[in-house]
């Protein structure tokens, strides 16, 4: 069965700090990744999704960005956070070439940025 | 451009209500719409997905329905229990787009 991980599950950093939120995903190959954002009292806004190594596909300008060095495995950084990065972020995949497919989601990480 | 609407934004109810959550959409052309449950401080659990060409899907005491001509979508919770509460979210994904497009939940209360 499959399985996403997301690490670390809590953060607490610093403005102007850098960020690392890792996610992977197990047993499936060439998933589609994205990355969400919950902030408080608002609805999950997409982030970055990607549809293979390397590829990687922006919905909203910020100071954040993705990389996915490896089939599976999905990175959201940042070079330094803003107070405005706080909020729960969400790593979700779904089989590719799929446009029916079901979307699965990790348990998240929580970033709070003092 | 798609927006999804849910109604209402809270619910508190006891336990054993028979419960309807209303999702709304904007833009019919959609591939599906997925519901899911969120607990606090936890990732989204899928509940259910209904592809454009159904009209309903069922699992347990969870029934989804799908209208897509007038926009709209149910979450029908029978048999209500306080392990129920939650935030459900129903999101669609519209033709020619890998993004799900979500509403921004209804906060379900079930109290013994």
């Amino acid at each position: 069965s499959q399985t996403i991980h997301q690490w670390p599950a809590t953060l607490v950093q610093p403005v102007g700090s850098p960020l690392s939120l890792e996610c992977t995903v197990e047993g499936t190959s060439n998933p589609n990744l994205y990355w969400y954002r919950q902030a408080a009292g608002r609805g999950l806004q997409l982030l970055f999704y990607s549809v293979g190594i390397g590829q990687i596909s922006s919905e909203v300008p910020q100071n954040l960005s993705a990389s996915r060095p490896q089939d599976r495995q999905f990175i959201l950084s940042s070079k330094k956070l803003l107070l405005s990065d706080s909020g729960f972020y969400l790593c979700a995949w779904r089989a590719p070439d799929r446009h029916t497919g079901e979307l699965f989601f990790g348990e998240g990480s929580r970033l709070t940025v003092l | 451009k798609q927006e999804v609407t849910q109604i209402p934004a809270a619910l508190s109810v006891p336990e054993g209500e028979n419960l309807v959550l209303n999702c709304s959409f904007t833009d019919s052309a959609i591939y599906n719409l997925q519901w899911f449950r969120q607990d606090p401080g936890k990732g989204l659990t899928s509940l259910l997905l209904i592809q454009s060409s159904q009209r309903e899907q069922t699992s347990g005491r969870l029934n989804a329905s799908l209208d897509k001509s007038s926009g709209r979508s149910t979450l029908y919770i029978a048999a209500s229990q306080p392990g129920d509460s939650a935030t459900y979210l129903c999101a669609v994904r519209s033709y020619n787009t890998d993004k799900l497009i979500f509403g921004t939940g209804t906060r379900l209360q079930v109290f013994p």
